[in-house]
């Protein structure tokens, strides 16, 4: 089954404490990305990668980092997590960049204390 | 200040009634798309109109894409409970793909 897959679905942190949500895609896409989505925002891009070791900042990519060390993977991190990124995240994937269809994770829901 | 302005934000109304939602820009697509984003999933695309005026259906679903593919609406027929959820709109320009804030739909039975 195609399928993006993240974890956790669901986390509890607090303030400082380095955290990964990892995202992974069984369709060889070449795109990923990284989504927050928070009330009355919408999903707002973190950050995206066109390939392997290719990656760019979105809209709101403070206090994230990413890596594509292999196509299928597309970690996120929170190297010191704040309160302000409680949210929820999505990861999706695609097979053209801007006009495909994306295909989402089903969300890890981020609590920073 | 969001790119794409979705409205209504909420809309409830009972099952066998239409609706419609809305999504709006000053900006120009090449390509806008709406998903359906049910609770505790990620969202899932229902359909990507390309061509100014186009118009698609899906079942009770009607698409439209304005003639300057700056705005497009969401038109349900006879709604149904099953068509509950978050309704959003993404438009494509050359470099990246912006969602609206979504709607957010309730049929009630």
């Amino acid at each position: 089954e195609a399928q993006v897959t993240q974890n956790p679905r669901y986390l509890i942190t607090v303030t400082g404490k380095k955290l990964t949500v990892t995202c992974s895609q069984n369709m060889n896409h070449e795109y990923m990305s990284w989504y927050r989505q928070d009330p009355g925002l919408g999903l707002r891009q973190i950050y995206y990668s066109m390939n392997v070791e290719v990656t760019d900042k979105g809209d709101v990519p403070e206090g994230y980092k990413v890596s594509r060390k292999e196509k299928r993977n597309f970690p996120l991190i929170l190297e010191s997590p704040s309160p302000n990124q409680t949210s929820l995240y999505f990861c999706a994937s695609s097979l053209l960049r801007v006009t495909g269809e994306l295909f989402f994770g089903e969300g890890s829901r981020l609590t920073v204390l | 200040t969001q790119l794409l302005e979705q409205s209504p934000q909420f809309l409830s109304i009972q099952e066998g009634e239409n609706l419609t939602v809305y999504c709006n820009s000053s900006s120009v697509f090449s390509s806008l798309q709406w998903y359906r984003q049910e609770p505790g999933e990620g969202p899932v695309l229902l359909v990507t109109v390309v061509t100014g005026g186009e118009v698609k259906k899906l079942k009770r679903l009607t698409f439209q894409f304005g003639d300057a593919r700056k705005d497009s609406s969401l038109h349900i027929t006879a709604a149904q409970p099953g068509d509950t959820g978050l309704y959003l709109c993404a438009g494509a320009d050359d470099y990246k793909l912006s969602f609206g804030a979504g709607t957010t739909v309730t049929v009630r039975a």
